[in-house]
């Protein structure tokens, strides 16, 4: 059974920071790219980050570049996100998603949630 | 930009739906394939996704939902709308960084 569970959510001034951990089970973590998305509340969905299974790629979208970092440990099969500089429109529900490089699996965790507030 | 549409579809029980997708340009990875897929997100739940490749069906998903498409119109349709099917609908490509979402289509019953 495949599980992936976030952790590490919660309330953070504008300019703290927040580290999200993602725990893995139930597949071949090493063989899976993972991924950070978000959901703003009442919002569409929004990628955040992804990492590669082989870490050859690390991509982020632009609102975030130089303030998130993705990082796994496929030794504990887990995905972080650190998310510095935080921002009120940083807000969100962020998803821990799992796919191979073909795409044929798509795993998502249940998410946590982020608040950036004063 | 994946331009979905419409984002409001009430439908009747029993009765097809139909979820159109745009992206702005082709969605044809280097090795031949089409990173398109069909997510869904019911009330109070994290997505889910449906259908990917255009076309093929996730494990576990009723064959009622069928995605289909090329170059630059993608469509899913629900053959017999059920209540279960409520929620919201988004299109997601998976060919070009950065991946993208489309707008989200609220289905709900009629």
């Amino acid at each position: 059974q495949v599980q992936l569970v976030e952790s590490g959510g919660g309330v953070v001034q504008p300019g703290g920071s927040l580290r999200l951990s993602c725990a893995a089970s139930g597949f071949t973590f090493n063989a899976f790219g993972m991924h950070w998305v978000r959901q703003a509340p009442g919002k569409g969905l929004e990628w955040v980050a992804v990492l590669w299974f082989d870490e050859t790629n690390t991509w982020y979208t632009d609102s975030v570049k130089g303030r998130f970092t993705i990082s796994r440990d496929n030794s504990r099969n887990t995905v972080s996100l650190q998310m510095n500089s935080l921002r009120v429109e940083d807000s969100a529900v962020y998803y821990c998603a799992s796919t191979p490089p073909n795409w044929n699996y798509h795993y998502w965790g249940q998410g946590t949630l982020v608040t950036v507030s004063s | 930009v994946m331009n979905q549409s419409p984002l409001s579809l009430p439908v009747a029980l029993g009765q097809p739906a139909s979820i159109s997708c745009r992206p702005s340009q082709s969605l044809v990875y280097r090795d031949g394939n089409t990173y398109l897929s069909w997510i869904q997100q019911r009330p109070g739940q994290s997505p889910r996704r449906l259908i990917y490749k255009v076309s093929d069906r996730d494990s576990g998903v009723p064959d009622r939902f069928i995605g289909s498409g090329s170059g630059t119109d993608f469509t899913l349709k629900i053959s017999r709308v059920e209540a279960e099917d409520v929620g919201v609908y988004y299109c997601m490509q998976g060919s070009y960084w950065p991946y993208t979402f489309g707008q989200g289509t609220k289905l709900e019953i009629k």
